[in-house]
């Protein structure tokens, strides 16, 4: 079984532009979490989808939206990027939202904001 | 404020050698807590998950340790790899609808030959 897929891998990018991260979960999981990790630090929570609802929001501007679609897979858009976007962009699925299960991490993206 | 913190911050051993890395949060109301081993720019992978009611948990050679009550835990590796090096980060989740979760800043440990 193929685990969470992020892509792309690396991005660069410049002040102002937009950016689409792409998440596809583990089949049969039907929450998706994001999070950015800005380098020598721990992840922060970006957003939790279920079902294709929004179920939590952390502490990120309105320039940070995602959804969700039909088949579970979501996008991660961030607008007008700022230097402080750079960071690694991690993805996470599970089952169901509440975790006592586990939470599997994709190998992120990478964001580079010049 | 809910958070977490770990010590110490970076840490550096011999190959075959334990070591015990800490982990301390202020996070109500609890729900889980788990360590995760992140490879550099890798996504985390998840060694141990405990609820209120655990008090250790082990995934071979890492063993995690719960104190509810202190709000302490510790994660004990033992006969460590070149293959350890990486960054061990605490976890805690609270109890919601969501999977509401406060990441720690992490231990970035280095086994050397």
């Amino acid at each position: 079984d193929a685990g969470v897929t992020q892509s792309p891998t690396h991005l660069i990018k410049t002040r102002g532009q937009q950016v689409t991260l792409r998440c596809s979960p583990i089949s049969g999981h039907k929450s998706v979490s994001w999070y950015q990790q800005v380098l020598g630090q721990g992840p922060q929570f970006i957003f939790q989808y279920y079902e294709k609802e929004e179920r939590g929001r952390g502490n990120f501007p309105d320039r940070f939206s995602a959804r969700q679609f039909p088949n579970y897979s979501s996008e991660l858009n961030v607008n007008a990027l700022l230097l402080g976007d750079s960071a690694l962009y991690l993805c996470a699925s599970s089952l169901v939202p509440q975790v006592t299960l586990e939470a599997f991490f994709g190998q992120g993206t990478r964001l580079t904001v010049v | 404020k809910n958070q977490v913190e770990q010590s110490p911050q970076s840490l550096i051993i011999l190959e075959g050698k334990n070591c015990t890395l800490q982990c301390n949060y202020t996070v109500s109301p609890f729900s889980n807590l788990r360590w995760y081993k992140q490879d550099t720019g890798r996504g985390p992978v998840s060694l141990t998950i405990m609820t209120f009611s655990e008090n250790t948990k082990s995934n071979g050679r890492y063993t995690a340790t719960l104190d509810a009550d202190t709000k302490q835990s510790s994660l004990h590796i033992t006969a460590s790899q070149l293959s350890d090096s990486a960054s061990y980060i605490c976890v805690v989740s609270e109890t919601a609808s969501y999977d509401k979760v406060i990441f720690g800043p992490g231990t970035s440990l280095s086994v050397i030959p």
